[in-house]
């Protein structure tokens, strides 16, 4: 099965630019996806498709992007209300299972 | 706007089982499937399976076959997600999200195991 790598904790000063990375496996990513999750709340879908788009309502200042078997998201000028859980997501090679990053939690400081 | 709403929470002994929901308005029911994703205390996210909207098929994660049912009524636009022979380890948030790229989400589902 795919695996999703993400490191547990990444921090990041009030301002700055912070970037979390997924490390993919062999599995093919044509719907990758980013999610913010804050504490007792459903997640939120930040940035989603090959072409690393926004929804609507989401600030200008998350980006995502690929590089080889690598999904970033960055996040330019980190507010306090960044602070959550961030989970990468993707479908498996076949196109049928989804699989998710185990998550990283991003402290502003 | 887009809305799913789920069911209220579940108190269950082990070896029940729970029927939740997910009521979607707001967007035309069967141009998105659903997607089921549980959230263990403490823990992060885990794909259950997803339900075409338009043929009613679910297809789960390799983890949740047997003991989990995916259905839906069309009718009222709600999806439905079974468990059996509940255990103490399906204690767990469960959400369900919209479309290929959960875009948006229902409020969640806690269901708690316990004797």
């Amino acid at each position: 099965s795919s695996e999703l790598t993400q490191d547990p904790t990444v921090s990041v000063a009030l301002g700055q630019t912070v970037t979390i990375t997924c490390q993919v496996d062999t599995v093919r990513s044509d719907y990758p996806g980013w999610f913010q999750q804050k504490p007792g709340q459903a997640p939120v879908l930040v940035i989603y498709g090959k072409n690393n788009r926004r929804p609507s309502g989401i600030p200008g200042r998350f980006s995502g992007s690929r590089s080889a078997n690598t999904l970033s998201l960055t996040i330019f000028g980190a507010q306090a209300e960044d602070e959550a859980d961030y989970y990468c997501y993707s479908r498996d090679r076949y196109g049928n299972q989804v699989v998710f990053g185990g998550g990283t939690k991003l402290t502003v400081l | 706007q887009v809305q799913l709403i789920q069911s209220a929470s579940e108190l269950k002994k082990p070896g029940a089982s729970v029927k939740i929901s997910c009521k979607s308005s707001g967007y035309t029911f069967t141009d998105y499937s659903i997607g089921w994703v549980r959230q263990a205390p403490g823990q992060g996210l885990e794909w259950v399976g997803w339900i075409n909207t338009n043929t009613g098929i679910p297809t789960f994660a390799q983890d949740f076959r047997g003991r989990f049912v995916l259905s839906l009524d069309t009718s009222v636009t709600t999806t439905f997600l079974q468990i059996s022979s509940l255990m103490a380890e399906d204690t767990a948030m469960y959400f369900c999200g919209r479309g290929d790229f959960l875009d948006y989400w229902g409020q969640g589902t806690l269901v708690a195991v316990s004797s």
